[in-house]
């Protein structure tokens, strides 16, 4: 049973360009969740989505970031004219589908911004 | 919302002691308190959680303490062994039917040989 899947691990982006990250979550899970990491800190929420619906995207800042989880095909977080300070590790998270279950973790999407 | 703090931010202690991780939650409707471990570069991995209708559960040398009424909870690693070197966080959630997890800053443990 293949563990939440995210790609790319690693990615380098210009100021201004435009970051897309991909979570495929477990086999059988029907939640996803993102959360950032920067160097030397804690996980931060950023937003929980089920299939073609965003349940609760408090931790999402109000511009250049959005998230999707459509029907068929992986969750995106996409950031759009990424600036330094979106470097940092990206971790994607599924759980089954029940209140409330183990979150699983991805092996993170490691953006850095030049 | 949810809020957790998470003490101490370092630990170091000699192999074979104990470790004690401790955490404080305000949202007493949480009633999910999960402990991750990452280590350099890596995923975090869940290594223990309790439910709020719990109040201590063991897992060979790891065992997680709660106490509603304070709105506290604790990691206990005993025997501790190089390889528990990392930096484990705890959170908490489930409180009003919310998915989401809250976490802690971290603790990053170190096991002196």
């Amino acid at each position: 049973n293949a563990g939440v899947m995210q790609n790319p691990r690693h990615l380098v982006r210009r100021r201004g360009q435009e970051a897309r990250l991909r979570c495929s979550p477990m086999k059988g899970h029907s939640h996803v969740y993102w959360y950032r990491q920067l160097p030397e800190e804690g996980l931060k929420f950023m937003v929980y989505l089920q299939k073609e619906n965003i349940i609760d995207e408090s931790g999402m800042p109000k511009e250049r970031f959005s998230a999707e989880f459509p029907k068929e095909g992986p969750s995106i977080l996409r950031i759009q004219q990424v600036v330094r300070g979106d470097s940092a590790a990206y971790f994607c998270a599924s759980s089954q589908d029940r209140v409330i279950s183990p979150l699983h973790f991805g092996n993170g999407t490691r953006l850095t911004v030049t | 919302g949810e809020n957790v703090e998470q003490h101490p931010s370092t630990l170091s202690v000699q192999e074979g002691d104990s470790a004690v991780i401790k955490c404080t939650y305000s949202d007493s409707a949480s009633n999910y308190f999960p402990w991750y471990k990452q280590e350099l570069g890596k995923r975090p991995q869940l290594i223990i959680d309790i439910r709020s209708n719990v109040g201590e559960k063991k897992d060979q040398r790891i065992a997680v303490t709660l106490n509603k009424t304070a709105k506290h909870f604790s990691l206990h690693i005993t025997e501790t062994q190089p390889e528990d070197s990392a930096v484990y966080f705890c959170a908490a959630g489930g409180g009003g039917g919310a998915q989401k997890l809250v976490f802690g800053q971290g603790t990053r443990l170190t096991i002196n040989p």
